[in-house]
Parts: C-alpha cells; structure tokens; sequence
C-alpha cells in the first residue's frame, strides 16, 4: 500500500513570488507519480507525472516537478506565480503494476496568490 | 470535447435513504473510477470500470455501496441507507485504455446526509 503527505495544508504567497509545494510518499513498491489541481468549482486537472526516466518534470502552467528517490519526495515548483494559480493542489502516487491506475492522494495543499 | 458530468451537483438526503449518483465519462473511455472525498481529506479510490472487465470494487467502504457501469457509458454509485460519515463529495474520472494513467475527473457530487 501506498501513502502520500502534503506537508502544507495551505501556503499563501505573493503574486510573482517563487512556491514549493512539499510532497511525501511511502511505498514498498516502485511507484508513478502525480500532480493535480483543483481550480474553484472544476474536476481536478492533471498538472503534470513521473513515470520513468528524467527526474525533472514539467508540467502546464509553468509548473515542474522533481523525484527524488532516495528522499522520496516529489516537490512541485514554480518559479513565479499568478493569482490565477489560487487553487488546491493534490499530489498522488500510484503503484507501477497492475493496479496502477488505483491513484493513492495526498489530503491537498491550497495556495493562495495575493496581489 | 465535453469532459466528466456528474449529476446531481449537490444532493441533501435524510440519514437511512438510498442516493444515486451518476456520471458520463468522456466519449470513448473505457476506464472508468470513483473516488470520494471526506472533508479535509485526499481521495479515497472507490471502485475501477474496465471495458466489460470484472470490476475493482475493493475500495469500497462497506456493502452499503455499490456501482454499476452499463457497456462502456454512464455509472452509477448507490448508497443505500446512507449515515452522517457518507457526507463527502463524490468523484468521477474517466481514461482512455491505451492512456489510463491519466484520469480526467468530473467536477463531483457533494453529498450531505442530515
């Protein structure tokens, strides 16, 4: 079984500012990994995924992502953001096997974009 | 293209009665997922709809709950005498086959039991 932390329920910054987003996840098998984003009142929308091979992972929206195995982290990172990037945003992992389209989420992190 | 719908948006029952909930994945995906969201929570993985395959229903959290997919089209989640810890809002996603490991999700369904 897998799990995922989001260490931040919620990170305010400000518009132009540089924002990590903090993900854990605990496995005892290999995994894939996800972001998500929840704009106001929409369906999540893939933001971006890890399946294989470069570490580095960009995504839409100026957003990318970075596996690291041995701290098994999966931190997304935008180097200037907008106010339309107020959303929440859920990082999930699922297993590479079979079952991989079980996707196990995170409890979600909101980031708040002032003017 | 039309994403996921869900119907109804909300829905406010009374502790003890069924609810239905439906959704329309996207024209052309055969994979089809549940999901439910407790407030303050990630999602909790529910049940999988693969094609005219046995479908995953391991995550479903007692036999008060069940789905059905007709074919490759609409799904329905049923909770039958529902309780005050099924309040959540109810996700669908669909994928394609080929490109299951990227879901796209519909805007859910918020349930509240008084």
């Amino acid at each position: 079984a897998q799990s995922v932390t989001q260490l931040d329920s919620q990170v305010p910054v400000f518009e132009e500012a540089p924002v990590e987003l903090r993900c854990n996840y605990s496995s005892s098998v290999s995994v894939y990994l996800f972001w998500y984003v929840q704009y106001p009142n929409q369906g999540l929308q893939l933001l971006l995924k890890y399946l294989s091979g470069s570490t580095l992972v960009k995504g839409i929206n100026g957003f990318e992502a970075e596996f690291n195995k041995s701290q098994t982290s999966f931190h997304l990172r935008k180097p200037s953001v907008h106010i339309s990037d107020t959303a929440e945003y859920f990082c999930a992992v699922s297993e590479t096997g079979g079952s991989n389209y079980k996707l196990t989420f995170g409890k979600g992190t909101l980031l708040t974009v002032n003017p | 293209g039309a994403g996921v719908s869900q119907s109804p948006s909300n829905k406010v029952t009374e502790k003890g009665k069924d609810v239905e909930l439906r959704c329309d994945p996207i024209s052309g995906h055969t994979a089809l997922y549940w999901y439910r969201q407790r407030l303050g929570q990630g999602l909790e993985f529910l049940i999988y709809f693969q094609g005219n395959s046995a479908p995953d229903k391991s995550g479903l959290p007692s036999d008060r709950f069940s789905a059905e997919r007709t074919g490759e089209s609409v799904s329905t989640l049923t909770i039958q005498r529902t309780q005050q810890e099924d309040s959540a809002v109810y996700l669908c996603a669909s994928s394609r086959r080929q490109g299951r490991l990227e879901q796209y999700f519909g805007p859910g369904t918020r349930l509240t039991v008084t």
